[in-house]
């Protein structure tokens, strides 16, 4: 079974820009989880998405933005790009929201010059 | 609110050495615990977890016990292995079932 698919998997956007990563989670999973990691703060949680409805959000400014699709594949944005938005951009996926096991893609390292 | 207090690093070890990475939580409630583990360019892997108090998560030769009163989760491993390299995320799934990670503490193992 093939696991969660992030891309692109680079990005180099400049100051202002707006950017859309996508991440495919797992077949049958409905559950899709997005993870901002940078060195000094681990990963934080942006928000989680389940059957195209958002059903949980951490605490991020509304320049992050997601959406899921009816087959369950998630879309990120970030518009107006800062330079503390350099990260790896992680998606989980689980089978269903409110479990323990989520399993993550490889992330989509994002530079913003 | 909740948080995950780990290690930090880097931490540099001989082969064969034992392993203990520190971690502790605040969290209200009785959040389930997790270690993952991130490999050069990949993603985390779920290492190891428990879900109530005492419980011991273990897996790869690696473990870690749930302790409620010292509010812990260290993770050990009697004796690691260059392949052990990477970055170990403590984590806990805590109010409105969000998980909160730790910053990570990355291991190098030296033959």
């Amino acid at each position: 079974k093939a696991g969660v698919t992030q891309t692109p998997r680079y990005l180099i956007k400049t100051r202002g820009q707006q950017v859309t990563l996508s991440c495919s989670p797992i077949s049958g999973h409905r559950s899709v989880s997005w993870y901002q990691q940078t060195p000094g703060q681990g990963l934080q949680f942006l928000f989680e998405y389940f059957s195209e409805t958002q059903r949980n959000k951490g605490n991020f400014p509304g320049r992050f933005s997601g959406r899921q699709f009816s087959n369950s594949r998630s879309e990120m944005n970030v518009s107006t790009l800062e330079l503390g938005d350099s990260a790896l951009y992680l998606c989980a996926s689980s089978l269903v929201i409110d479990t323990n096991e989520q399993f993550f893609g490889p992330g989509t390292r994002l530079t913003v010059l | 609110g909740d948080s995950v207090t780990q290690m930090e690093g880097p931490v540099t070890l001989s082969e064969e050495a034992f392993l203990t990475i520190n971690c502790t939580y605040t969290a209200t409630g009785y959040p389930s615990l997790f270690w993952y583990v991130q490999y050069p360019g990949e993603g985390l892997q779920l290492l190891l977890k428990a879900t109530k108090a005492d419980d011991k998560g273990s897996n790869k030769g690696f473990e870690a016990t749930y302790r409620k009163e010292t509010t812990s989760f260290h993770l050990e491993k009697g004796s690691v292995q260059v392949s052990d390299s990477a970055v170990y995320f403590c984590a806990l799934k805590g109010t409105g079932n969000q998980f909160y990670f730790g910053t990570g503490t990355s291991l190098t193992v030296i033959p």
